[in-house]
């Protein structure tokens, strides 16, 4: 029973293209996350995200966009992508205002070629 | 923005051996958090642990909020120690409430 699953798990693209990578949470958690760790492994936050408000890092370009069906779920959807695109995304999840504590998925480690 | 500083960057232990990671943060915050990335790339959450001190087994953390600072102390290391260890602060930070990591400490326990 994983609390916070994403798909897939590895993505392989050509410049230009759109993807989206999915993430669910079981948990019953209010607030949903993005992360990217680069090569370097350096993590950083691009969206948190609850039913109430989005809050986007300043430093995300506009061709991220995080698309939220339902409290349970968080799908990172990127176009035009580049090379530096290339990364490991985490999503996260966690219950504001009750001790905070981020769980994260898997990762889903994204090569844009 | 809050910065966060962890030391040492990287980590090389005798199994059994003790040791002491550090992060330090620049503002006030809300939370704080220990992870840990195992080889595989997974991120497990050790300690939520915005003041006090938690023990988790061989595990222990300490954040003295007043000064900015956050110990994570592992005893009796073992190979599956292995790994990155990340400190992660919650605050505010232009205007807005935001997670930062730090950069992480490498470690790695030999046999």
């Amino acid at each position: 029973d994983t609390a916070v699953s994403q798909t897939p798990k590895y993505l392989v693209t050509q410049m230009g293209n759109d993807k989206s990578i999915k993430c669910e949470q079981n948990l019953g958690h209010d607030t949903m996350y993005w992360y990217k760790q680069d090569s370097k492994k350096f993590l950083k936050i691009m969206f948190s995200y609850n039913n109430k408000e989005l809050i986007i890092n300043e430093t995300v370009p506009n061709r991220f966009s995080p698309k939220s069906p339902d409290k349970a779920h968080l799908n990172l959807h990127i176009n035009s992508l580049e090379l530096g695109d290339s990364a490991v995304y985490f999503c996260a999840s966690s219950q504001r205002g009750a001790g905070p504590e981020q769980y994260f998925g898997p990762g889903t480690r994204l090569t844009v070629t | 923005g809050i910065q966060v500083e962890q030391s040492p960057p990287d980590l090389i232990l005798q199994e059994g051996a003790n040791s002491t990671l550090r992060c330090n943060f620049s503002d006030s915050v809300n939370n704080l958090q220990w992870f840990h990335q195992n080889p595989w790339g997974q991120l497990i959450n050790l300690f939520y642990i915005p003041s006090g001190t938690k023990q988790n087994g061989r595990l222990s953390a300490t954040t003295v909020a007043t000064e900015r600072y956050s110990l994570l102390y592992i005893s009796s290391s073992q190979t599956t120690d292995s790994g990155v260890y990340f400190c992660a602060v919650d605050g505010y930070s232009g205007g807005y409430q935001k997670v930062t990591f730090g950069i992480g400490t490498k470690l790695q326990v030999i046999p």
